[in-house]
C-alpha cells in the first residue's frame, strides 16, 4: 500500500483562523479523498480531488468553506477556513491502492478551533 | 445518494467468544464493501472486504457475508482477543476502481472482556 503523511499531525487553532493540512503520498494516485471525522463520530467524506480539476464536494460540504488544491499526483492540501469550535475534528485524507478497490489513509491531523 | 447503517453502535464479548456487526446499504449499485478497524488514536484500517459478486470471504479469524437481494453485510469475528478492541466501520462503494468514494458506516465500538 501507499505511504501516505500529513502535515501537521495536529493544531490548536483560534477561531476565525484558516488551517491549511497536507496530504503527501509516495506514489501516483488518480484520486485523493478528504474527510472529517468528529469526535466520537465516523467517517465523512467532504470531497474527492483528481489532479488537474476542481474537487467534487459532497452534500453539506462547499468550496469556500473547504477550499481543496491538488497541483499534481502526489500531493493536496485542504484548507479548513474562518474555523468556529465546531470544526474541531480529525482531518484524513485517503488515496486508493493499486490492486484493487481498497483505500489507505494517512494519520489525520487532529484539530482543535478554541 | 448511498446510506450506510450499522448496528450495533457498541459491543461488548467475552474473550474467545464471537463478535458479529451488521449493516444495511441503501444503493442497490454499491459493488464493494470495505470494513476498517480504528484503534485508538490511530488511523482507519482496512481489514477485510467483499465484492458485490461474492457471498462469502474469510480471512482467518475474521469473515464477512453479503446478501445482495436484502442489501445488508456482515463481518464476523471469532475466537475474539483483546487486541480485537477497537471502533469498526463497514462501508460501501459504487464504482469499479479504487477512484471511487466509499461510504461509511456510523461505526461499532467493541470492547473484548477478559
Amino acid at each position: 500500500s501507499a505511504v501516505i503523511s500529513q502535515k501537521p499531525s495536529r493544531d490548536i487553532c483560534q477561531r476565525g483562523t484558516s488551517l491549511t493540512i497536507q496530504c503527501q503520498v509516495d506514489s501516483q494516485v488518480t484520486m485523493m479523498f478528504w474527510y472529517r471525522q468528529q469526535p466520537g463520530q465516523s467517517l465523512t467524506l467532504i470531497a474527492t480531488a483528481n489532479q488537474g480539476s476542481e474537487a467534487t464536494y459532497e452534500s453539506g460540504f462547499v468550496i469556500d468553506k473547504f477550499p481543496i488544491s491538488r497541483p499534481n499526483l502526489t500531493f493536496s492540501t485542504l484548507t479548513v477556513s474562518n474555523m468556529s469550535p465546531e470544526d474541531s475534528s480529525i482531518y484524513l485524507c485517503s488515496v486508493g491502492g493499486t490492486s484493487g478497490r481498497e483505500q489507505f489513509f494517512g494519520p489525520g491531523t487532529r484539530l482543535t478551533v478554541l | 445518494g448511498e446510506n450506510v447503517e450499522q448496528h450495533p453502535s457498541t459491543l461488548s464479548v467475552q474473550e474467545g467468544d464471537s463478535a458479529v456487526i451488521k449493516c444495511t446499504y441503501s444503493d442497490s449499485a454499491s459493488n464493494y464493501f470495505p470494513w476498517y478497524k480504528q484503534e485508538l488514536g490511530k488511523r482507519p484500517q482496512l481489514i477485510i472486504d467483499i465484492r458485490s459478486n461474492v457471498g462469502e470471504k474469510k480471512d482467518q479469524r475474521i469473515a464477512v457475508t453479503l446478501n445482495k437481494t436484502a442489501k445488508h453485510f456482515s463481518l464476523h469475528i471469532t475466537e475474539t482477543q483483546p487486541e480485537d478492541s477497537a471502533v469498526y466501520f463497514c462501508a460501501a462503494s459504487i464504482g469499479y476502481s479504487s477512484a471511487s468514494k466509499i461510504i461509511f458506516g456510523s461505526g461499532t465500538r467493541l470492547s473484548i472482556r477478559p
